[in-house]
């Protein structure tokens, strides 16, 4: 089946910094990569997703990048804002495991004012 | 619109109790799926129901059953607790398979 692993699992940055969150998977048949968002006590968020048709996907501050060569993406976040703290989730899914989300560990962003 | 709904929020069991997690949308969605969630594991798909009438183990099965009560209602059945299933669950529903997932607010589960 697939695996993903997630990098870092914590993650710290002063408002109007970049924050960069990295994934790996192991299925090359996987064409479907989301990233989540949740906020404590909260279920996850849809923040952005990309499909290995493309190489990157962009939505104001978010974007997501894809690099199926080396079976990874991930995902960045410009200027940040302390409304940006929460933990981060990239998943994949498709091929062998399709319908079948597989998640990564989860990201710890904190955003400093 | 409600979203993706589910009961009870909290649970507090002890050991060799059974119980069952309801989850409902109202978005009209295809396929849904329960989640187990503990610290430091991100998500696990536990079954995944991909059309009314059709349910499928996920990665963590074993001590869980499911049932696919229609298009709008995903069960999940505990029937003898156990300490290893202290978790958080999701419920949560996608149009179809394979497009983007949406959660409910989660069921804290803890078994004594």
């Amino acid at each position: 089946g697939e695996n993903v692993e997630q990098h870092p699992s914590t993650l710290s940055v002063q408002e109007g910094d970049s924050a960069v969150i990295k994934c790996t998977y192991s299925d090359s048949a996987s064409n479907y990569f989301p990233w989540y968002k949740q906020e404590l006590g909260k279920g996850p968020q849809l923040i952005i997703d990309i499909r290995s048709n493309v190489g990157e996907k962009k939505d104001q501050r978010i974007a997501v990048t894809l690099n199926k060569t080396a079976k990874h993406f991930s995902l960045h976040i410009t200027e940040t804002q302390p409304e940006d703290s929460a933990v981060y989730f990239c998943a994949a899914t498709g091929g062998t495991s399709y319908g079948k989300l597989t998640f990564g560990q989860g990201t710890i962003l904190t955003v400093h004012p | 619109n409600a979203g993706v709904t589910q009961t009870p929020k909290f649970q507090v069991l002890k050991t060799g109790q059974s119980m069952t997690l309801q989850c409902a949308q109202d978005m009209n969605h295809n396929s849904m799926y329960w989640y187990r969630q503990d610290p430091g594991m991100g998500l696990r798909l536990i079954y995944y129901s991909a059309s009314e009438g059709t349910t499928d183990k996920g990665e963590v099965p074993n001590g869980y059953n499911v049932s696919r009560l229609n298009k709008r209602e995903f069960s999940l059945r505990l029937e003898s607790a156990a300490p290893s299933q202290t978790s958080v669950y999701f419920c949560a529903s996608s149009e179809v398979a394979n497009l983007e997932q949406y959660f409910g607010p989660g069921t804290r589960l803890t078994v004594t």
